[in-house]
């Protein structure tokens, strides 16, 4: 059927509080995820990255999970503040073994957040 | 700035009009990568070049859109006789390319926006 991607999931935080965010990734052989941002009408902000040898990385105030039995991926942010609202996007770089498929990312559907006062 | 640049950020055109984007990648970044984006969706890929070389382009890409990379720095990508479902925002990402150890990012600018009237 239709996708419904206008109708993207969205999480609700207060300020200063933590939020996480979970995406399941579609192939076992992906082996490169980076998280982005996205605010209204601009191209997605890098936030973090982790490769497939790792399953915890750390950056100024994310965290990236990554639990391959499950193929799951998370995003914890801590200390959530207004700016933090955005929709944000997992995205799984796809390894083919007959090509060199680099850069060729695959994204989930996103999940908005919304940072209330 | 030393991010990636694309120009123009809008555009609205006539049905059957041809456009051109413009993208100007990360210096001494050697891949360029084109996505599309409609609302409400995560990017989907189209076609990557190492240098000047286009290396795969998507079955997304029908024979309508072309991209080039003529000295392997800067890309454009033409859409002939435009249709109104090609109404989204595209994508320009750019990163070096892959190596064992090093992480090699996929940084994206601002986007295109194109409406097809």
């Amino acid at each position: 059927g239709e996708s419904v991607g206008l109708h993207l999931p969205t999480l609700s935080v207060q300020e200063g509080d933590n939020s996480i965010i979970n995406c399941a990734y579609s192939n076992s052989a992906s082996d490169y995820f980076i998280w982005y941002k996205q605010e209204s009408g601009k191209g997605p902000q890098f936030i973090i990255d982790i490769r497939s040898n790792m399953d915890k990385r750390q950056g100024q105030r994310v965290t990236v999970l990554l639990n391959k039995t499950v193929k799951h991926l998370s995003l914890q942010i801590a200390a959530t503040q207004p700016g933090d609202s955005a929709v944000y996007f997992c995205a799984e770089n796809y390894h083919e073994r007959t090509t060199d498929s680099w850069g060729k990312l695959q994204f989930g559907a996103g999940t908005q957040v919304v940072v209330t006062p | 700035d030393t991010g990636v640049s694309q120009n123009p950020r809008h555009k609205i055109t006539k049905r059957g009009q041809n456009v051109t984007f413009r993208c100007d990648p990360i210096s001494e970044h050697n891949r360029l990568y084109w996505y599309r984006q409609t609302l409400g969706q995560g990017p989907e890929f189209l076609t990557y070049f190492q240098n000047e070389a286009q290396l795969e382009k998507s079955r997304l890409l029908s024979d309508r859109f072309s991209a080039e990379r003529p000295k392997g720095s800067f890309s454009t990508l033409e859409i002939q006789r435009t249709e109104q479902g090609d109404s989204a925002m595209y994508l320009c990402a750019s990163s070096t390319a892959p190596g064992p150890v090093r992480r090699n990012t996929i940084y994206f600018g601002e986007g295109s926006w194109l409406t097809v009237v």
